[in-house]
């Protein structure tokens, strides 16, 4: 599986778009990049996933390179609620388990 | 959406005592689970993949004879921590796929072996 470096902890104020950056450079033709979070003591919650293009849905974004060597969560107007550990994965689609990583602590400041 | 159920939420067991822990996914039948644990201030490391009928596969490091995972049918997988110590306290988390259904987790159950 490709790894993935995220920053470890990102602040952001509330009603603010958050960014949040993945790298994935040896990630390979045919493996997606998945986003979850987790909010303290819940179990991780799926967010969006893509494998070339953009793709949007009612919670987020997520922008991936050109070269497919990195990508971006955007939460366009985040709330107090969306403070969590967010998690980046790359895996192939119907590949078997995730692996974590430690992922990036999202603060949304009031 | 999928939804997958987890019982109980958090448990507390003496020393020495086994525990059961149900993974239930709802409205879709998941070939495959896993069963994952977190420890405090950490990131879920992957204790198993659960297939149905037929055997867990263990990541290493784990013990297949203290954690026994049984996955019955298509809709249920159980994580039974025998002879329970407290060093196996933790936060347990299930997690349930199909080949369309991207990774969907339980709510977690937490541990306490007292």
């Amino acid at each position: 599986d490709a790894k993935t470096t995220q920053p470890p902890s990102m602040d952001c104020a509330e009603g603010r778009a958050a960014n949040l950056p993945c790298n994935h450079s040896t990630i390979s033709g045919n493996e997606y990049v998945y986003w979850y979070r987790q909010i303290h003591s819940q179990g991780p919650q799926y967010i969006i996933h893509g494998l070339k293009n953009n793709e949007t849905n009612e919670m987020a974004s997520l922008i991936i390179t050109e070269d497919r060597k990195s990508s971006t969560l955007i939460l366009p107007h985040a709330t107090l609620r969306d403070t969590a550990v967010y998690y980046c994965i790359v895996r192939v689609y119907d590949g078997q388990n995730f692996v974590f990583g430690p992922g990036t602590r999202l603060s949304v400041l009031p | 959406g999928a939804v997958v159920s987890q019982h109980p939420s958090r448990v507390i067991c003496k020393s020495g005592t086994s525990v059961k822990i149900e993974c239930r996914s709802l409205d879709f039948q998941a070939t495959t689970m896993f069963w994952y644990r977190q420890f405090p201030k950490q990131s879920l490391m992957l204790m198993a993949t659960s297939n149905e009928g037929s055997k867990a596969t263990y990541e290493q490091g784990v013990e297949k004879d203290k954690f026994l995972i049984n996955h019955a049918s298509l809709t249920l997988s159980t994580l039974t921590v025998t002879s329970a110590h407290p060093e196996d306290s933790s936060f347990y988390i299930c997690s349930a796929k199909t080949a369309t259904i991207p990774h969907t987790f339980g709510s977690g159950t937490r541990l306490t072996v007292v």
